[in-house]
């Protein structure tokens, strides 16, 4: 059974970089592409982008211009980094499996979520 | 934009049939998928490829889609199934959620 635990600071200063790191247990990060979803409080879900194990990345336009993603498959873990937060960035941060048809993505496993708070 | 737009809420009674839409202009070239998210937990994935129940998803729970709308139908209602539903699905720029249906149980 593969499991997925997200790991980082839960409170970050306002313009600064918050950082996020997904821990994958019970099975091989290779071969699959990993997202990033958030989800702000008695709001709804907001996709944040996906990284293959080879690195390449999508990212939701949105975000594009602050997110960075990255993999590093030897101790199967995948990362995000938003930059110059606000406010708006507070959120429960869930990391995810992607799984695919074709050109149609979804989510089949998913972390338990972790709340960051973006606050001086 | 593209978007993916749901009934902000939905109410049944106990053994009823509870139907949550989805519609969105990229659904007849694109499958949709629904899921589960009940308060304080991660969402579970309770329909793939716009009718397929993964494994250990009770029966009650099914999926269709004509045209635009994508539909995830709870047959016979049980109080467990309360919780927030949210369709996603993709286009050319990502992947993206519908704004989420409350669904109670009377």
């Amino acid at each position: 059974q593969v499991q997925l635990q997200e790991s980082g600071p839960g409170l970050v200063k306002p313009s600064e970089t918050l950082s996020l790191t997904c821990t994958v247990s019970g099975g091989s990060i290779s071969s699959y592409y990993w997202s990033w979803i958030r989800q702000p409080a008695g709001k709804g879900l907001e996709w944040i982008g996906r990284i293959f194990t080879s690195g390449s990345t999508n990212y939701n336009p949105s975000l594009k211009s602050r997110v960075t993603m990255s993999v590093d498959t030897s101790k199967n873990q995948f990362s995000l980094k938003l930059s110059s937060v606000t406010a708006a960035d507070t959120a429960v941060y869930y990391c995810a499996r992607v799984s695919r048809f074709g050109d149609s993505y979804y989510f089949d496993y998913w972390g338990q979520g972790t709340l960051v708070t973006v606050s001086s | 934009s593209y978007e993916l737009t749901q009934p902000p809420s939905v109410s049944v009674s106990p053994g009823q049939t509870a139907r949550i839409t989805c519609s969105g202009d990229a659904l007849p070239k694109q499958y949709a998928y629904w899921y589960q998210q009940k308060p304080g937990q991660a969402p579970v994935l309770v329909i793939y490829k716009d009718s397929e129940r993964p494994s250990g998803i009770p029966e009650r729970f099914s999926g269709s889609s004509s045209g635009t709308t994508v539909t995830l139908t709870i047959s016979g209602v049980q109080a467990e199934d309360e919780a927030d539903y949210y369709c996603q699905s993709a286009d050319s720029s990502g992947t993206l959620f519908g704004g989420g249906t409350k669904l109670t149980v009377l």
